[in-house]
């Protein structure tokens, strides 16, 4: 079968480093998305990988490793208003997306 | 700005009585989708267009039903709602199927079932 695992919740400081990690099992892997959702709010696009490595975005990161089913989504000098969920995503071979849970991140001060 | 809406934000309906959510996009993409995710859960998506080609997921329940009369325009229509049917109903957009394609998501219909 096809599943996403993610942690439940995570809880950092503020002006920390925290990660998230992902591991995927997908009939066929054609890439993986990170997107953010604030409480009662859609999710919002942060990150695509599709090749192995790590791809930098201002304070967020995504890192993917192929051969390992496993991404994480780096988040640095964290902010209050970083407190969301966040989704890891990945499309298998018939171009759908498989969605994790969401890790609930708690920022405190 | 180019967007994705949806109308209402939030419905309210009785056990049974049929409802409508609405989705509108301005970007002009080729594919639209409706998604229904409830609480700490992954969205779970109900179906998608690619232009006028619908295509229904197999678990999707014959309870939802979908119409999409123009490019812009998308409806879900929950025809007998149960109790179990409450959630956010979440519309999104992409430029194509590919991978590659990022989904853009409307703010989402939150739906009470009394």
């Amino acid at each position: 079968g096809q599943n996403i695992d993610q942690p439940t919740e995570m809880t950092a400081t503020e002006g920390a480093i925290v990660q998230i990690n992902c591991t995927y099992q997908t009939s066929g892997f054609n890439g993986l998305f990170w997107y953010q959702q604030h409480a009662g709010e859609a999710p919002t696009f942060l990150s695509y990988n599709v090749l192995d490595g790590l791809e930098e975005k201002g304070r967020f990161s995504s890192f993917l490793s192929r051969s390992k089913g496993y991404s994480y989504l780096l988040l640095k000098e964290l902010q209050m208003k970083d407190s969301a969920s966040y989704l890891c995503a990945a499309t298998d071979s018939n171009y759908q997306l498989i969605w994790g849970a969401g890790t609930k991140l708690i920022i405190k001060p | 700005d180019a967007m994705v809406i949806q109308n209402p934000r939030y419905q309210v309906t009785q056990f049974g009585k049929p409802v409508t959510l609405s989705c509108s996009q301005t970007l002009n993409h080729n594919v639209m989708y409706w998604y229904q995710q409830k609480s700490s859960q992954a969205p779970k998506l109900l179906f998608h267009y690619y232009d006028k080609d619908f295509n229904n997921e197999a678990d999707t329940p014959d309870n939802f039903q979908s119409r999409r009369p123009n490019t812009s325009f998308c409806f879900l229509d929950i025809r007998s709602p149960g109790l179990g049917d409450a959630a956010m109903y979440l519309c999104a957009t992409s430029r194509g199927l590919a991978d590659y394609n990022e989904q853009f998501f409307g703010p989402g219909t939150r739906l009470t079932v009394l």
